[in-house]
């Protein structure tokens, strides 16, 4: 149990077009999602954190214009990055949790963005 | 400030022998604490979680961690590691709001 998926696992795209992250929860229901970015060999860094229905809330730092956020239902939260520039190519992670306090965390595998 | 640290950046053991991994963490009081394992290219996994009771907990592929609170410590254990156990550990910690707090991570290499 407690499985999460994204999509795509890897995207290469030009300089200055969008590009959409796919997070599900595929056997439970996600109170919460969480936004990773990890650089190469560095450790998780929190972008934001959504809840159904409502604005996702982002870390000081992060753009929310050019980062945006949707959590449209309890199994999927989108990521999508507006305008990408290569300075943007990452590894993207995103987490889902399910519990009353948010405490245990579910993590994607991950998507590799890289911007020309 | 909250904080978690792992002191060590990188740890080259040999096949079956044993492993520790250190986790400092600072916080106002005690929080959830967890360790993850994540595999070249991949998403983090679950090693084991920390929330309150027995403070030696069990987790997966044979691995333990123990919570001492007088050290503020949540250190990784294994008795024996297999190749497959090469990877980068994190640890992490959340207060009851959920926002983790990763550590830098421990990359762990295991030689034959």
């Amino acid at each position: 149990g407690a499985v999460v998926s994204q999509h795509p696992s890897w995207v290469i795209c030009k300089s200055g077009t969008s590009v959409k992250i796919e997070c599900r929860s595929l056997d439970f229901q996600a109170t919460t999602m969480f936004w990773y970015r990890q650089f190469p060999k560095q450790s998780l860094m929190l972008m934001a954190t959504s809840n159904e229905g409502s604005k996702a809330t982002y870390e000081q730092g992060v753009e929310k214009d050019k980062f945006l956020i949707n959590h449209a239902s309890l199994t999927l939260s989108t990521l999508t990055v507006t305008s990408a520039h290569p300075e943007d190519s990452s590894f993207y992670i995103c987490s889902a949790s399910s519990g009353p306090y948010q405490e245990t965390q579910y993590f994607g595998p991950g998507t590799r963005l890289l911007v020309l | 400030a909250q904080s978690v640290t792992q002191p060590d950046i990188h740890i080259t053991v040999s096949e079956g022998a044993s492993l520790e991994l250190r986790c400092n963490y600072s916080y106002g009081a005690t929080p959830y604490l967890f360790w993850y394992v994540q595999s070249p290219g991949q998403g983090l996994q679950l090693l084991l979680k920390y929330f309150s009771g027995d403070t030696l907990v069990q987790g997966i592929k044979g691995f333990e961690a123990e919570f001492k609170r007088s050290q503020s410590s949540f250190n990784l254990r294994k008795p024996s590691v297999h190749w497959s156990d090469a990877a980068e550990y994190f640890c992490a910690a959340t207060d009851s709001w959920g926002k983790l707090q990763f550590g830098a991570g421990t990359q762990v290499v295991v030689t034959p």
